[in-house]
């Protein structure tokens, strides 16, 4: 069965400093999400990375996709508190029935602080 | 504001109960997704369905049942209700059965006292 993992699950960082979010994945897919959740509200899509060497940035963050170590990184740049939120990637996958469905990792949850 | 939009907002029942989630997706979208968001499971995919057909199941429960009506507009039906089952209950939505991206609705969120 498909695992997809990430980490730190919980960040807490200064605003102004950078740093990544990893997300790991068991098997091949031909997709990966990166999507932005805030406390009691749904999911925002923020990535989606198609191919190996994949590199996507919308202002502070940037995502990336190596499918050959099967790995997906989110890199915050010069962090503010408006990044402040839950932070999901997700995996699809093929299911018998020829259609897709999404695995969704754990979220990590960033917190900026000022 | 995806477009995709959920009903109730919010729903309190006992257990034992039976409630119905209501979803209506993206004009021109044809599937319809079902997850659960639970601080035990995290995120996950329970049903879809493809322009009224179930086309691909997860870890949904015997209890739960969904169906998608002409319209497209789809319903999850919750029975014999735990108090595990409380959590955020999405329907999203995509064009076609396999599609680049899913919109995600607002979200049902389901107490079970």
């Amino acid at each position: 069965e498909l695992k997809v993992e990430q980490n730190p699950l919980f960040l807490s960082m200064q605003e102004g400093k950078n740093y990544t979010i990893y997300c790991n994945y068991s098997t091949t897919s031909d997709r990966l999400y990166w999507y932005r959740q805030d406390p009691g509200k749904s999911l925002e899509s923020l990535f989606v990375l198609l191919s190996n060497g994949a590199v996507k940035q919308e202002g502070r963050l940037m995502a990336s996709l190596d499918t050959k170590a099967r790995l997906s990184t989110l890199h915050i740049t010069a962090a503010v508190h408006d990044l402040s939120a839950t932070y999901f990637c997700a995996v699809l996958i093929l299911t018998q029935g020829g259609s897709e469905k999404l695995v969704f990792g754990k979220g990590t949850k960033l917190t900026v602080n000022p | 504001d995806s477009g995709v939009t959920q009903t109730p907002k919010h729903l309190i029942t006992a257990t034992g109960q039976r409630v119905t989630l209501r979803c209506s997706p993206r004009s021109g979208d044809l599937s319809v997704y079902w997850y659960q968001q639970s601080l035990d499971q995290g995120l996950q995919f329970l049903i879809q369905y493809y322009n009224g057909e179930e086309r691909a199941k997860g870890n949904i429960l015997e209890r739960f049942s969904a169906q998608q009506f002409p319209d497209l507009h789809s319903e999850l039906n919750l029975s014999s209700l735990e108090l595990g089952d409380s959590a955020l209950y999405f329907c999203a939505s995509s064009e076609a059965l396999t599609s680049s991206w899913q919109f995600f609705g607002p979200g049902t969120r389901l107490t079970v006292l």
